[in-house]
């Protein structure tokens, strides 16, 4: 199976910071990697799809970048809105489609 | 509007069994392959299980092969995960989540708010 590691598994920031996230795949997924925001006692919210695009919807603040094992997830301007945890999740292969385990964006 | 909303959740006895149900709504369910994702307290999420539209293939995550069965009503815009020999590792919020493969990826394009499932003595 691919595992998906991500980085940092946490962070601090203030608003209007520029924010990066980090995913790693053990193997090359190709652009098959989306990005879930989950914000605790709501659904996850589908941000970016393969890789780099928006998903309807989503502020353009967001945006996805990385191709075959690496990939990041950048937020220009952190807003108030924005704190929450970052899923990174691979569908290259068949079932299992694995999540990365998460990197909690919070408030510095 | 697309909603997905999961029922059937509560607290169980180790070994015991559960039934969660899902019902859609603001789209053709019987298009859309569904899948089922859970969160243990304190940790991310867990793909757990995955059937296509027609019921015609089912996947499941290795934690939960033997012991979980998905399977759906499309006349009924529904999605069933019957949980049997209940362990206190699947302690978690379930969420029913859409599969799409219309976007050159196969991701989760909408979720349900999650349904509680606790396991203890």
């Amino acid at each position: 199976d691919i595992q998906m590691t991500q980085s940092p598994s946490s962070l601090s920031a203030s608003v209007g910071d520029r924010v990066t996230i980090t995913c790693r795949a053990s193997q090359s997924i190709s652009s098959y990697l989306n990005w879930y925001q989950h914000k605790p006692g709501k659904a996850p919210k589908l941000l970016i799809y393969a890789a780099s695009s928006l998903q309807s919807g989503v502020p353009s603040r967001f945006s996805g970048s990385g191709s075959g094992t690496d990939f990041t997830l950048t937020i220009s301007s952190l807003q108030p809105e924005d704190f929450a945890i970052y899923y990174c999740q691979q569908s290259y292969s068949t079932p299992p489609f694995t999540f990365g385990p998460g990197t909690k964006v919070d408030i510095k | 509007e697309v909603q997905l909303v999961e029922s059937g959740g509560g607290l169980v006895q180790p070994g015991g069994s559960l039934r969660l149900s899902c019902a859609a709504s603001g789209f053709t369910f019987s298009y859309y392959e569904m899948n089922w994702v859970r969160q243990a307290p304190g940790k991310g999420l867990e793909w757990v299980s995955y059937i296509s539209n027609r019921g015609s293939t089912i996947h499941y995550a290795d934690s939960v092969k033997g012991r979980f069965t998905i399977s759906r009503d499309n006349a009924k815009n529904s999605l069933y995960l019957q949980m049997n020999g209940l362990r206190a590792e699947d302690t978690a919020v379930y969420y029913c989540a859409r599969g799409s493969t219309a976007m050159a990826t196969y991701c989760f394009d909408y979720w349900g708010q999650g349904a509680l499932v606790t396991v203890s003595s």
